[in-house]
């Protein structure tokens, strides 16, 4: 069946590095463009970045930009989320999730459970 | 990139309609079709309830619409029932090439 399944979560000393990964499986992962979204602790959901079913187009929120990267082997069916200076304030629940489209930001059918990221001294 | 306003909180009883505001700017939601409407319980992963301004989803109740005018968009729920108690997120594509959310809205169904 269509699934996105999040790993790498955990906790990390603040200004410290994580990269988390996104399983993809069910459907041609190679055909849509991916987003990262999070939810910190009692708020609400938030955009972080997204992919180019390609993998030549990046974007990014503000927040993140200049520390988070965004990633995809097609080949392994997999995203990704490289996550350095990491600060107390991205402690949160990540979610990776697939757009109905490959290229634009149309609207997100397909979520994964999510994957806890702690970061703490 | 501010967030896009939603309320805080709705409440209805089954089987009333309520509807749910998504107030942003031209640079967003009234600059584009890229509106979507999720769903999210606690615990769990969230759930594309509309997507570009209007469309529902294959297995999505007809009970649950949405539109816009300017640069507020809406989402409908009618015949309200207890299984729709959750919280709710708008979201757009903006003129930066990024996606913006709502601060989400808590729905009660009393």
């Amino acid at each position: 069946q269509v699934q996105l399944v999040e790993s790498g979560g955990g906790v990390v000393q603040p200004g410290g590095s994580l990269r988390l990964s996104c399983a993809a499986s069910g459907f041609t992962f190679s055909s849509y463009g991916m987003h990262w979204v999070r939810q910190a602790p009692g708020k609400g959901l938030e955009w972080l970045a997204f992919i180019w079913y390609t993998g030549t187009n990046e974007y990014y929120a503000d927040s993140v930009k200049g520390r988070f990267t965004i990633s995809r082997d097609n080949s392994k069916n997999t995203l990704y989320l490289q996550m350095n200076s990491l600060r107390v304030e991205d402690t949160a629940v990540f979610y990776c999730a697939k757009d109905r489209g490959g290229s634009t930001m149309r609207g997100s059918e397909i979520w994964g459970q999510g994957t806890m990221v702690t970061v703490s001294s | 990139q501010s967030a896009l306003t939603q309320p805080a909180s709705v409440s209805g009883s089954p089987g009333q309609s309520i509807t749910i505001s998504c107030t942003g700017t031209s640079g967003d939601v009234g600059g584009y079709n890229y509106v979507s409407w999720y769903q999210h319980h606690p615990g769990k992963a969230p759930k594309l309830m509309i997507y570009e301004v209007s469309y529902r989803p294959s297995g999505v109740s007809n009970r649950f619409s949405g539109s816009k005018s300017g640069n507020t968009a809406s989402l409908t729920i009618s015949g309200l029932q207890a299984e729709d108690e959750a919280d709710y997120y708008c979201s757009s594509y903006t003129s930066i090439s990024t996606l913006v959310f709502g601060g989400g809205t808590k729905l009660t169904v009393l």
